[in-house]
């Protein structure tokens, strides 16, 4: 079946630091790829996708991008914030039958940002 | 536009007990999915909505149930109640077109005792 594996966390990052959050997937056939984030008390948000190999995603000054030939799906940001301090999920949404709805996420990564 | 909307955003139950959640999916969305999210197993897929229609469940026991209106909107339930069953429960809703994200309420935080 569909996983994703997240590098292990917790991540503690000084304020304006590079940020790398590695996904890697195990999916048949064409997955979509998407990063959410979740933040204390909250429902997750999305952060960014990506359809189909080689796309990048970006948003808020995040980007990743789907490679295919290496299943992964890696987050990164040239200068992390504060406000960034949060708890990342990668997710897939594959592309056959059995998978109608259904996201399979990573564990996620809690990220800290300290002044 | 109104996101998703879950009610309640808090329960406190006792074991043994049921329970009904409920979920308003964004204006135009008829897929409703379920998760349950706990600090041990993470977020794991309960079961997708389409059209009043189950298409997919997760690997869950048979007291977890849902159903979806003409509406759209969307409710599940559990039954017999157990103290693992304690997690914050996550409805979210999308297009059902391929490659379309999901967007997420905010949660029921369920708490059995």
């Amino acid at each position: 079946g569909d996983s994703v594996t997240q590098m292990e966390g917790p991540v503690t990052l000084s304020e304006e630091a590079f940020l790398t959050i590695n996904c890697t997937y195990t999916a048949t056939g064409y997955p979509s790829l998407f990063w959410y984030v979740q933040y204390p008390g909250e429902g997750l948000q999305l952060l960014l996708k990506a359809t189909k190999a080689d796309d990048k995603g970006s948003n808020k000054g995040f980007e990743a991008t789907y490679r295919k030939e290496t299943t992964s799906f890696h987050l990164e940001k040239g200068s992390v914030q504060v406000s960034d301090s949060a708890v990342y999920f990668c997710a897939l949404s594959g592309d056959g039958g059995t998978s109608y709805g259904k996201l399979t996420f990573g564990q996620g990564t809690i990220l800290t940002v300290h002044p | 536009k109104a996101g998703v909307t879950q009610t309640p955003r808090y329960l406190i139950k006792t074991r043994g007990q049921q329970v009904t959640l409920s979920c308003s999916p964004i204006s135009g969305h008829r897929s409703v999915s379920w998760y349950q999210q706990t600090p041990g197993q993470g977020l794991q897929f309960l079961f997708e909505y389409f059209s009043e229609t189950q298409r997919n469940k997760g690997n869950f026991p048979g007291r977890f149930s849902g159903r979806q209106f003409s509406n759209s909107r969307s409710e599940m339930n559990v039954s017999t109640l157990e103290l693992g069953d304690s997690a914050l429960y996550l409805c979210a809703s999308s297009l059902n077109l391929a490659g379309t994200e999901a967007f997420f309420g905010q949660g029921t935080r369920l708490t059995v005792v």
